[in-house]
This record gives C-alpha cells, sequence and structure tokens, in this order.
C-alpha cells in the first residue's frame, strides 16, 4: 500500500510570485485535506476535497485555493506569496468509511524571501 | 471556538512512562487522536479515541479521555530515545471536515 506524497520537497520563491504544491494520496482514500504548519506550531487547516469538490475550508484567504483530479491527487496553489506564507505544507488523505483518521504525507517546505 | 491546549515541554529518563497531557474545549468532539512528528517529517497517526470511550490501550501507548473536564492524556511506557519527538494532540469536532491541532509537546528522553 502507498502512502501519501508529496512535492516538491523544498522550495524557494520570492514575495508576490505564485506556487503550485502537490499531494498523492494513500491508496483507496478519496478525501484529501491541506494543512499550513508554522515554525513552532501545530498544523492550521487551509481546506479539504472530496470527490474533486471543495468540501470545507479554514481560515484562509481566497489566494489559496486548489484542486482534485478523478485519481484523488491534489494541488494546492497559492498567489502573491506574501513572507508569512513560509511553512510546512501537509497534505492528509482519508477514507469517509473509516473513523476520520488522517494520514499524513511528509510535507513541503515553502520558504518565501 | 475550538482550542486545543497542550503543554510546551517534557522530559523522561529511558525506561520511565511519559504522560503527555492535552485539554480541548469543544464538548462536540467526537474523535480525539495523537500524532507524532520527527524532524523534518510529517506527521504520524499513533492512535485515536472516540468521544464515547475513556480508555484506549495500544502496545506502549495507553489513551485517556477525561469527557468532563475535557482531559486527553497519552502515555508512553518505557520511553525510549526512539520516543523523542514531538507529539500533538488533535481533535475532530461534531461534524466538521477538518482536525484542530495543538501546538505540540517536545518530548525529550534522556539517557
Amino acid at each position: 500500500e502507498t502512502g501519501v506524497t508529496q512535492s516538491p520537497t523544498h522550495l524557494i520563491k520570492t514575495r508576490g510570485q505564485q506556487v503550485t504544491l502537490r499531494c498523492s494520496s494513500q491508496s483507496g482514500h478519496n478525501t484529501v485535506s491541506w494543512y499550513q504548519q508554522a515554525l513552532g506550531q501545530g498544523p492550521q487547516f487551509i481546506f479539504q476535497y472530496y470527490r474533486e469538490e471543495e468540501n470545507g475550508r479554514g481560515n484562509f484567504p481566497p489566494r489559496f485555493s486548489g484542486l482534485q483530479f478523478p485519481n484523488y491527487s491534489s494541488e494546492l496553489n497559492v498567489n502573491a506569496l506574501e513572507l508569512d506564507d513560509s511553512a510546512l505544507y501537509l497534505c492528509a488523505s482519508s477514507s469517509p468509511s473509516g473513523n476520520y483518521e488522517q494520514y499524513f504525507g511528509p510535507g513541503t517546505r515553502l520558504t518565501v524571501t | 471556538g475550538e482550542d486545543v491546549e497542550q503543554s510546551l515541554f517534557l522530559s523522561v529518563r529511558e525506561g520511565d512512562s511519559s504522560v503527555i497531557n492535552c485539554t480541548y474545549t469543544d464538548s462536540s468532539s467526537t474523535y480525539l487522536y495523537w500524532y507524532k512528528q520527527e524532524p523534518g517529517a510529517g506527521l504520524q497517526l499513533l492512535t485515536y479515541i472516540f468521544s464515547n470511550m475513556d480508555m484506549k490501550q495500544d502496545q506502549r501507548l495507553t489513551v485517556l479521555l477525561n469527557k468532563k473536564d475535557k482531559h486527553l492524556s497519552l502515555r508512553i511506557a518505557d520511553t525510549q530515545t526512539g520516543d523523542s519527538a514531538i507529539y500533538f494532540c488533535a481533535e475532530r469536532a461534531g461534524s466538521a471536515r477538518q482536525l484542530t491541532f495543538g501546538s505540540g509537546t517536545q518530548l525529550t528522553v534522556l539517557p
């Protein structure tokens, strides 16, 4: 069984640029959630995708957007990057039939300069 | 609103038991989780408990839930140096889609 994978591992961008992060969900999981983890803090929920539609959103501005594809993989897009967007971005997949356990990928470390 | 709190640091001697505590505010929490994060890595799900339970044991891990006080704890028996990591408590409230995490407890295991 393949776990959750994310790419790239690390990324450096300049303020004002746009970035796309990618996630492949665990086999059999059709729900993907994205979280932002700033240094020294717990993960903060950005949004969730289920069956290619946004299924819940946290307190993040519209410049954070996402997509889910028919194979359940997902993208997180961030426009007009700000310095405070520097963080570890975590993707988690889950199955609605389970006990809502979310299984996390290794994350993408984004640095905005 | 939802809020999950944890103490920031815990140090124990190798072979001792570790107890990591967590409090939450949302009385509609349905599931509560413990995750482990090692340096530079993602989060590893350790265990979870449903809100109608008060205890769950899984090998060296014991989870205790006091729903009245909204207090959750994770006990690690016979703590090893490989257990050194940050431990996060998280809750899923009601029908919410997301997990709400605490700030994490840095566990240091001393030889």
